[in-house]
């Protein structure tokens, strides 16, 4: 069975600082995806960037960017220049074989003005 | 285009009643998929609808049921309500097939659910 594991609860970060949020996995399939979705207090879903397991090229999005280590089954999301809209809850989620999303427990990021 | 919309916004039930949610996907969107949200269990995959049909389903009860329309519109069932039921319901929707696996989802600003 896959698994998504976040091992950090709560980040906080300054203004304008850079953060990175850490996510491991664990699949035996060779072909799937991975996401990073940002919930607000609103608790709106928003997708923040995926990326493709047969890609080597980290996927990026203007200020968020990706650390894929597929051998280490690493997937941590760094965001830079963080900004105030950037607090929420960040869930990294995986999609394989399953044909579902399986999501992390999240990690809550507080940005500090 | 409009986003995936979810009806109703809040929910107060109470044991032993029913309760049915709705979610209208994105234009052109065919694949609905329906995630219970807790703080204890986290984010968990309920089913996926596509083409009208169940295409997969997650490790809940049989009371947790759904359906799709023609027009792809999803409705969710949740019968016989249990005081655990109380969480968000979040719909998402995708162009195609979630077995296409590149398909991403796009998310609704969910329905919370109060079991009294």
């Amino acid at each position: 069975a896959q698994t998504v594991t976040q091992s950090q609860p709560e980040m906080s970060v300054q203004e304008a600082e850079t953060v990175t949020l850490s996510c491991t996995y664990d699949t035996s399939e060779s072909d799937y995806y991975l996401f990073w979705y940002k919930q607000p207090p609103s608790r709106q879903m928003i997708l923040v960037i995926r990326q493709e397991a047969y890609k080597q090229q980290n996927a990026t999005e203007n200020r968020f960017s990706v650390n894929f280590q597929k051998a280490a089954k690493s997937f941590s999301l760094k965001i830079s220049d963080s900004q105030l809209g950037d607090a929420a809850m960040y869930f990294c989620a995986l999609i394989q074989g399953a044909q579902k999303l399986v999501f992390g427990q999240g990690t809550r990021l507080t940005i500090n003005p | 285009k409009a986003g995936v919309t979810q009806t109703p916004r809040y929910l107060i039930k109470t044991r032993g009643q029913q309760v049915t949610l709705s979610c209208s996907p994105i234009s052109g969107h065919r694949s609905v998929s329906w995630y219970q949200q807790t703080p204890g269990q986290g984010l968990q995959f309920l089913f996926e609808y596509f083409s009208e049909t169940q295409r997969n389903k997650g490790n809940f009860p049989g009371r947790f049921s759904g359906r799709q329309f023609s027009n792809s519109r999803s409705e969710m069932n949740v019968s016989t309500l249990e005081l655990g039921d109380s969480a968000l319901y979040l719909c998402a929707s995708s162009p195609g097939l979630l077995a296409a696996l590149q398909e991403t989802q796009y998310f609704g600003p969910g329905t919370r659910l109060l079991v009294l």
